[in-house]
């Protein structure tokens, strides 16, 4: 199926740090989202993109959609340890596919 | 409000057993998905439901697996003969349709465990 490659893969990183991930496909997709899941729980809406160059934010967090529609990128300002969990981008298209996912760990 | 919710929140079973795992959509989503997530893994997906159909089963690991949905509202998704290699957390998520962009809610996940 189809694949979107999420890097890094994990990330350890002080609190108030900033986090910057990102996410690409051989694909177009018509919408990004991120999602975050935390430990235990299933995965939460973060931000959702529907326009190529769109750049959105979200309080600390911002995310833009590529101009080619094949990629995107999550930032997160001054991160907290609640900031912890799994971050997955998503694409859809006909259908939706995920990517393999992003750990972040805030050390305090 | 009402989520969507997943039943059992945590399964162990012996190989060779049959499993059912329950999904109850947000009501009104006439979409549903079923993932598969390994430990440390992205999600994987197996199938999802438009109303009571299920236009692409081609996520389905085995024929071992299978998933129905009825009433347009619960899904069932059922493991024969449950392998070592089915252990995992299996999430169901709803949405209003699946036209593209809209948000899917996960339900908490079912966490399988075959011994």
């Amino acid at each position: 199926g189809q694949q979107l490659n999420q890097s890094p893969q994990s990330m350890f990183i002080q609190e108030g740090e900033d986090v910057s991930m990102n996410c690409t496909s051989s694909s177009i997709f018509n919408t990004w989202l991120w999602y975050k899941q935390d430990p235990g729980e299933g995965p939460v809406l973060l931000i959702a993109l529907y326009k190529a160059g769109e750049l959105t934010s979200n309080g600390r967090l911002t995310a833009q959609f590529g101009i080619t529609r094949k990629d995107s990128f999550l930032n997160i300002s001054a991160s907290i340890p609640s900031d912890v969990g799994i971050y997955f981008c998503a694409g859809t298209g006909n259908q939706f596919y995920f990517g393999t996912g992003t750990s972040l760990t805030v050390i305090p | 409000g009402a989520g969507v919710s997943q039943s059992p929140s945590n399964k162990v079973t012996e190989k060779g057993k049959d499993v059912e795992l329950r999904c109850d959509p947000i009501s009104g989503h006439t979409a549903l998905y079923w993932y598969r997530q390994s430990l440390g893994q992205g999600l994987e997906f197996l199938i999802y439901f438009q109303g009571n159909s299920a236009p692409d089963k081609s996520g389905l690991p085995s024929d071992r697996f299978s998933a129905e949905r009825t009433g347009g509202s619960v899904s069932t998704l059922t493991i024969q003969r449950t392998q070592q290699e089915d252990s995992a957390v299996y999430l169901c998520a709803s949405s209003f349709g699946t036209s593209g962009g809209e948000e899917q809610f996960f339900g908490p996940g079912t966490r399988l465990t075959v011994l």
